[in-house]
């Protein structure tokens, strides 16, 4: 009973930096996504995807870059780490269209930290 | 867009106190509407969602909502709280049209003394 599984944990990341966090789900979930939250400001969603080789953005996905080669895989690339992407992120699954209601189920989240 | 506003950031409540956390989101459409608990240390788990039929739902942990179509609300409940309860939570909502897509409140912690 895997879940979402996040990698790694912890990181500090130097500015300019690249880096890339890891999200799977043994689910079958359609549906993942990457939220980063930031305190008092909730979660914000960064990409989403609604199936393999489909993806969107979300509200705050600047300087993020996501792919979904598989339907177990939604990996999150920091291009080039800046101080203001300190945050915790989290992925998230959900079954998908086709009368879903939309449930989350949450990794345990990266807390990522740009010096 | 939708969002969704909660409206106390911090609540300090003793053991046995009643709770309410209100929960307002504006989208003139169908909606899903969860409710998320992040104890310390771990990730958001659902405590409740609502989607369809009784507006009263009832969730883990003796919690439960009202979602009030009219005043777009989904406001949380619990009669008497625990020391346990001491955790953030998140008001949610997702368009029907597209469930997985959420968009989250602020949140609010809540401190349980005993």
């Amino acid at each position: 009973n895997a879940g979402v599984t996040q990698t790694p944990k912890f990181q500090v990341l130097k500015t300019g930096q690249s880096m890339t966090l890891q999200c799977a789900q043994d689910m079958n979930h359609e549906y993942m996504s990457w939220y980063r939250q930031d305190p008092g400001m909730g979660l914000r969603l960064i990409h989403y995807s609604v199936g393999a080789g489909i993806t969107d953005q979300g509200e705050v996905p600047n300087g993020y870059n996501v792919s979904r080669s598989t339907t177990e895989d939604f990996p999150l690339r920091l291009l080039s780490a800046a101080p203001s992407q300190t945050s915790v992120y989290f992925c998230a699954s959900s079954y998908g269209a086709g009368g879903d209601t939309g449930e989350l189920f949450f990794g345990e989240g990266s807390r990522l930290t740009v010096l | 867009a939708q969002s969704v506003s909660q409206h106390n950031h911090h609540v300090i409540l003793s053991e046995a106190a009643s709770l309410e956390l209100g929960c307002n989101y504006s989208y003139g459409g169908t909606v899903n509407l969860f409710w998320y608990v992040q104890y310390p240390g771990q990730h958001l788990q659902l405590l409740l969602k609502y989607f369809s039929g009784d507006p009263l739902v009832k969730g883990i942990k003796g919690f439960e909502a009202e979602f009030i179509k009219s005043k777009f609300s989904f406001n949380l409940r619990k009669p008497s709280v625990q020391w346990s309860d001491t955790a953030e939570y998140f008001c949610a909502v997702s368009r029907a049209t597209n469930a997985g897509k959420s968009t989250f409140g602020d949140g609010t912690t809540l401190t349980v003394k005993p």
